[in-house]
């Protein structure tokens, strides 16, 4: 069964500060992962995303997330915060394989940046 | 703007009455999916519809439905509206499946007193 575990429901980090924010999945086949951000009564928007292709991705705004089947994780980082990331982020696990596709999303993070 | 339209965005109604609402995909995406975004659930994915037809089926309720038409637009019908049911309602579209990327509509604020 998929499932996608946010580790920390809230980060704050100083402003050029580098950003971790974590995400452990579990999937009974080959996951598709993703990281989407939403801002304060907006939609959400594609972060990144990884497909099996490249285990390190890079996505908009600087993010980039490395997807290490190992450890069954795929934690999203920033080497240098902007007071303009604070917002909610969501860790997205996607099975391909199965006969109905899930989508699972994780109970997201919330990333608040220190002046 | 992610291209994906929806209406209305707000919708304040009362117990036991019916809502409907509306989802225009970006152009050229076949798939729609709608989530339910609630303070006490967070983020659920509701159901998946690609070219007319339902993909996949999330947490959604049996008093819920939603469909897709021929044009593509999708409608989220909410019935027997009960307080719990007040939430913002997204819709997204992708290209195919859900392994694409999904583009996220504003969303529908629902309140239901």
């Amino acid at each position: 069964a998929q499932s996608v575990t946010q580790l920390d429901s809230h980060v704050s980090v100083s402003e050029g500060t580098p950003v971790l924010l974590r995400c452990n999945y579990s999937s009974s086949y080959s996951p598709s992962l993703f990281w989407y951000v939403q801002h304060p009564n907006k939609g959400l928007q594609l972060l990144l995303k990884y497909t099996s292709a490249a285990t390190l991705v890079k996505g908009i705004n600087g993010f980039e997330a490395e997807f290490k089947k190992s450890e069954t994780s795929f934690h999203l980082t920033k080497p240098s915060a902007h007071m303009s990331d604070a917002a909610e982020y969501f860790c997205v696990v996607s099975d391909r394989g199965s006969s109905a596709s899930k989508i699972i999303f994780g109970s997201g993070t919330r990333l608040s940046i220190r002046p | 703007d992610s291209g994906v339209t929806q209406t209305p965005k707000h919708l304040i109604t009362a117990t036991g009455q019916r809502v409907t609402l509306r989802c225009s995909p970006r152009s050229g995406d076949l798939s729609v999916y709608w989530y339910q975004q609630s303070l006490d659930q967070g983020l659920q994915f509701l159901i998946q519809y690609y070219n007319g037809e339902e993909r996949a089926k999330g947490n959604i309720l049996e008093r819920f439905s939603a469909q897709q038409f021929p044009d593509l637009h999708s409608e989220l019908n909410l019935s027997s509206l009960e307080l719990g049911d007040s939430a913002l309602y997204f819709c997204a579209s992708s290209v195919e499946v859900s392994r694409d990327t999904q583009y996220f509509g504003p969303g529908t604020r629902l309140t239901v007193l």
